[in-house]
C-alpha cells in the first residue's frame, strides 16, 4: 500500500508569514509523529497523536508550533510568524498498532525555507 | 529523561566489518531502535531490539545490554551504498528518542 506522505515537499516563505505542512499517514496507522531535522543534525521530537489527541506536545519549540489531526488520519503541523531558525526539514512518521516500539514509518518530509 | 550517545562519524573500507556503538539513559526503557538515513532522505527502519543478544539479518545485526545501556550495529561485507547516517534510537516510556547519528562513509 501507499507509504506516509507529505506536502508540500519544499517551502520557501518569508519571515513572519505562516506555514501548513500537511501529512497523510500510511492508512490505518492510529500513531503520528512530527519532527524535525536541522542541516546535519538529529531527529528532534515536536509532538505525537494517538488517533486524534495529543498525550505529548513537549517537543513544540514555542507556542507558534501547533499541530492538528482530525479524523484519525491527516494531521497538520502550522508555524505562525516564522523565524529563520524554523528552516529545517520537517517530517512526519506513522505507527500501527498501540506499542511505542512498533516500526514508525517515516514520510519523505518537507523543506521549509525561511528567508 | 533521554541521553544518548554514539560517535558523530566513522569511516570503514568496502568489503570490511564495521561496529557502530550507542549508549544510553532511557526512563522506561522498552527496547532500541536502529534507523538508517541516506543523504536528503528520511530514516529506514533496520532493527528493534528489546531483549538482550545479538539479532541477526542479512549483512546488519544489532546487539543489545539492557543492563549496560549499550547497544551496537554490526555491518558486513560493506558496500559503497551503506554510505548514510545511523541512528541509534531507543524507546522510553511512550516516546522514541532518535541520537544524532553517526555518519559512516564506506570507502573503496
Amino acid at each position: 500500500g501507499a507509504g506516509v506522505s507529505q506536502s508540500p515537499s519544499n517551502k520557501v516563505t518569508e519571515k513572519g508569514k505562516d506555514v501548513e505542512l500537511r501529512c497523510d499517514p500510511i492508512s490505518g496507522h492510529t500513531a503520528l509523529y512530527w519532527y524535525r531535522q536541522s542541516l546535519g543534525q538529529g531527529l528532534e521530537f515536536l509532538i505525537y497523536f494517538q488517533g486524534n489527541s495529543a498525550p505529548d506536545k513537549s517537543g513544540l519549540p514555542s507556542d507558534r508550533f501547533s499541530a492538528e489531526r482530525t479524523g484519525g488520519s491527516v494531521s497538520t503541523l502550522t508555524i505562525q510568524r516564522t523565524q529563520q531558525e524554523d528552516s529545517a526539514v520537517y517530517l512526519c512518521a506513522s505507527r500501527g498498532g498501540t506499542s511505542v516500539g512498533n516500526e514508525q514509518f517515516f514520510g519523505p518530509g518537507t523543506r521549509l525555507t525561511v528567508l | 529523561g533521554q541521553n544518548i550517545d554514539q560517535p558523530t562519524e566513522m569511516t570503514a573500507t568496502e568489503g570490511a566489518i564495521v561496529q557502530i556503538n550507542c549508549t544510553y539513559q532511557t526512563s522506561g526503557f522498552n527496547g532500541l531502535f536502529w534507523y538508517q538515513q541516506h543523504a536528503g532522505e528520511a530514516p529506514t527502519f533496520l532493527s528493534y531490539n528489546v531483549l538482550d543478544g545479538l539479532e541477526e539479518k542479512g549483512r546488519f545485526s544489532s546487539f543489545l545490554s539492557r543492563s549496560k545501556g549499550y547497544s551496537y550495529l554490526l555491518l558486513k561485507e560493506l558496500q559503497m551504498k551503506d554510505s548514510a547516517s545511523y541512528l541509534c534510537a531507543p524507546v522510553g516510556y511512550q516516546k522514541v528518542t532518535f541520537g544524532i547519528g553517526t555518519k559512516l562513509q564506506v570507502i573503496p
